[in-house]
C-alpha cells in the first residue's frame, strides 16, 4: 500500500540552525516524491521535487530509495520558513498523489 | 488570483441534507483532485479525475461523490452518508498530461461545517 509517514506534527527550531524535516514512503514501484509548503494564510503550494534535484529557498532533499526516504533539508533556519510542511508521493505513471499528515516548523527567534 | 477557484469559501449544513462544493480551472490541466484536510491528519485523497468523464476513488472516497462532466470543473457533493463532514476541502489540479510536469495547483479552500 502507498503510504507517506512524517514523523514529527511539530518542529521548533532555531533561527540559524540546521532543518530537517523527516519523510519515509511506502511504495511499490517507482516513486515520484514532493515536498509541499503551506505559509500562513497561503493556499498549499509545491517547494521541491525529487525528479528536479534542485534547491528551493536553500532548502534540499534526495531520495534515498534503500531507507524509503526523502527528508527535507536547509543548513541555516530563517524565520520566514515557518510553515506548515507536507511530504506527498505519486507513481512515476500515475496520477494518485498522496500526502503525509505534515510537519509544522516553527523557526524560534 | 486565479487559477483554481472553489466556492464557497464558507458552507454550513444541517445534518441529513447533501451539499455540493464547486471547484473550477482555467488553467487547461487535465486531472483534478480533491482532498480533505484535518488537524493532525494532514491531506487525504477523497476523489480524482484523470480525463473528463473518468474518476477514481481516493482513500477515503465513502460518503462523496463527484462528476467531471466539463475539463475545467470538478465539483464535490457531500452526501448525507459522511459520517464526520465537518472539514476544510481542498481541489486542487495538474498540468501532467499536457506539460508532463506532475505539480498540483491548489484552490484555496472550503471550510464546510454541520450543524
Amino acid at each position: 500500500a502507498q503510504r507517506v509517514t512524517q514523523p514529527e506534527k511539530l518542529l521548533s527550531v532555531f533561527k540559524g540552525a540546521p532543518v530537517e524535516l523527516k519523510c519515509n514512503y511506502s511504495y511499490s514501484g517507482s516513486p515520484e516524491l514532493f515536498w509541499y509548503v503551506q505559509y500562513s494564510r497561503q493556499r498549499l503550494q509545491l517547494l521541491l521535487r525529487h525528479i528536479s534535484r534542485e534547491s528551493i529557498k536553500g532548502f534540499t532533499a534526495d531520495l534515498n530509495k534503500g531507507e524509503t526516504s526523502f527528508h527535507l533539508k536547509k543548513p541555516f533556519a530563517q524565520e520566514e520558513d515557518s510553515a506548515m510542511y507536507y511530504c506527498a508521493l505519486s507513481g512515476l505513471r500515475d496520477d494518485k498523489i498522496i500526502f503525509g499528515k505534515g510537519t509544522r516548523l516553527h523557526i524560534l527567534p | 488570483d486565479g487559477g483554481i477557484t472553489q466556492s464557497p469559501k464558507y458552507l454550513f449544513r444541517k445534518e441529513g441534507q447533501n451539499v455540493t462544493l464547486s471547484c473550477e480551472q482555467n488553467l487547461n490541466h487535465d486531472a483534478m483532485y480533491w482532498y480533505r484536510q484535518d488537524p493532525g491528519q494532514g491531506l487525504r485523497l477523497i476523489y480524482y479525475s484523470q480525463i473528463v468523464n473518468d474518476f477514481q476513488k481516493g482513500d477515503i472516497a465513502e460518503g462523496y461523490s463527484v462528476s467531471r462532466e466539463k475539463k475545467e470543473s470538478f465539483p464535490l457533493t457531500v452526501t448525507s452518508a459522511q459520517k464526520n463532514p465537518t472539514a476544510f476541502y481542498l481541489c486542487a489540479s495538474n498540468p501532467r498530461a499536457t506539460s508532463g510536469a506532475n505539480v498540483l495547483t491548489f484552490g484555496a479552500g472550503s471550510r464546510l461545517t454541520v450543524l
